[in-house]
């Protein structure tokens, strides 16, 4: 059983559209952070939030950390193909020392 | 900085042999973590460390894994004796942890193993 899920699981759109990736969980995160992760590579850090309600906006990409720190929104504006890759939420156990847990991961594809 | 390093990069090893992977954490930092990766189950945490000290190894999938941390600076994850069904891609990471606002990890490149 995951701790965290992912939907969807994949997404191909073309290029220009908008997307919305979701990250749920019914455990409360002291944070929760968005990774993305390219062919033959390891995941690499986008953004963390920490506050509940918190929007944090990286150009075209904007993140939400649910109210109840429980979920997570990702969404793209006018998606390109260098978008493309693996993205992960991870949520992060303070409490426990410093354990992330991974989400299921959404694979998108952006077609020029 | 150098990153995680971890060796080896590609691995294809025949069913019942010992396989070791090893990892190179970001200097300074004080937790590593030990990730396995495949298409049917995503992103698992096999063990992770804090200080040296192992604190988490309920991903460990069985007795036939194994994993070290003799100091800061190095760690590896044995298999013995490997099984098909381990084939993966193993990632090492490694973070400092700074509160629930400055906790980043950092990944190696991974290690690509295949059990034939």
């Amino acid at each position: 059983t995951q701790l965290l899920e992912q939907s969807p699981q994949f997404l191909s759109i073309q290029e220009g559209e908008n997307l919305t990736v979701y990250c749920n969980s019914s455990s409360v995160f002291s944070s929760l952070q968005w990774y993305r992760q390219e062919p033959g590579e390891g995941p690499v850090l986008l953004v963390t939030v920490v506050t509940g309600g918190e929007v944090k906006k990286l150009k075209r990409l904007t993140f939400q950390f649910g109210d109840a720190r429980k979920d997570s929104s990702l969404h793209i504006t006018a998606a390109q193909p260098g978008d493309t890759g693996l993205y992960l939420c991870a949520g992060i156990f303070l409490n426990t020392g410093n354990q992330f847990y991974f989400g299921t991961g959404t694979s998108l594809t952006v077609i020029p | 900085d150098a990153g995680v390093i971890q060796s080896p990069r590609h691995e294809v090893t025949e069913m019942g042999q010992e396989v070791t992977l090893r990892c190179k954490p970001i200097s300074g930092h004080n937790s590593l973590f030990w990730y396995r990766q495949t298409m049917m189950r995503g992103l698992e945490l096999l063990i992770y460390f804090n200080n040296n000290v192992p604190i988490d190894d309920s991903g460990m999938p069985e007795d036939r894994f194994s994993a070290k941390m003799p100091n800061a600076s190095f760690s590896t994850l044995k298999i013995q004796p490997s099984e098909p069904r381990d084939s993966a891609v193993y990632f090492c990471a490694s973070s400092l942890s700074q509160g629930p606002s400055g906790n980043t990890i950092y990944f190696g490149e991974g290690s690509w193993l295949t059990v034939v």
